[in-house]
């Protein structure tokens, strides 16, 4: 079974520090993973997908297979970052359908 | 495009009582999906459909009943309402070739009281 763990509840940094939100993995075949979040009062959205490579809002993530990481990292927090940042996980042996982490909580104070 | 859209965004139900939830999406996509976050548990299936006359099962499909008889609408129904069915309820969709990107809702906040 595919499962996406994310340790930390809750982050808090300062505006302009580095912040990382760490994604574990487990699954046994190729996957495909993606950072959503979630803005107060807004939906949930897609930020970034691996697959993808892409830097978003100067968020980055890298795929790490031998760890079965994929942690979320920006080098500048900005107070607008403050939001609900969940990991997710899809395979192709289960349907195409998306399995979440806990979540975690950012808070960038000023 | 209104994108999707769940009714209600709060409902109070007593234990036993039923309810639906109403899910619509006006983007014309295939797949569906209903999911509930729990507190510190992140987002779990529920339910999900590929297309109009086409569901399956999630994760935690217990105690909840959708049909999908449109492109557009996928409605949740919970029958018996129990306490542990206290959570926020999101609607999703995509687009067939599935990118991955889902498109939610607002969300639907319901207690059982």
């Amino acid at each position: 079974a595919q499962r996406v763990t994310q340790p930390e509840k809750l982050l808090s940094v300062f505006k302009g520090a580095p912040v990382e939100l760490k994604c574990n993995y487990s699954y046994s075949g190729s996957p495909e993973l993606f950072w959503y979040v979630q803005y107060s009062r807004q939906r949930l959205q897609l930020l970034l997908r691996h697959i993808s490579r892409e830097s978003i809002k100067g968020f980055t993530a890298d795929l790490n297979k031998g760890e079965t990481s994929f942690h979320l990292k920006k080098p500048f927090a900005q107070e607008e970052d403050s939001a609900m940042y969940y990991c997710a996980l899809r395979s192709k042996a289960a349907g195409n359908k998306l399995t979440f982490g806990g979540g975690t909580r950012v808070l960038v104070k000023p | 495009n209104a994108g999707v859209t769940q009714t209600p965004k709060f409902r109070i139900l007593k234990i036993g009582q039923s309810m639906t939830l109403q899910c619509t999406q006006d983007m014309n996509h295939n797949y569906m999906y209903w999911y509930r976050q729990d507190p510190g548990m992140g987002l779990k299936l529920i339910y999900y459909s590929v297309g109009a006359g086409i569901t399956d099962k999630g994760e935690v499909p217990n105690g909840y009943n959708v049909s999908r008889s449109t492109t557009e609408d996928f409605p949740l129904r919970l029958e018996l309402a129990a306490p542990s069915q206290t959570s926020v309820y999101f609607c999703a969709s995509s687009i067939w070739t599935d990118t991955g990107e889902l498109f939610f809702g607002e969300g639907s906040r319901l207690t059982v009281l």
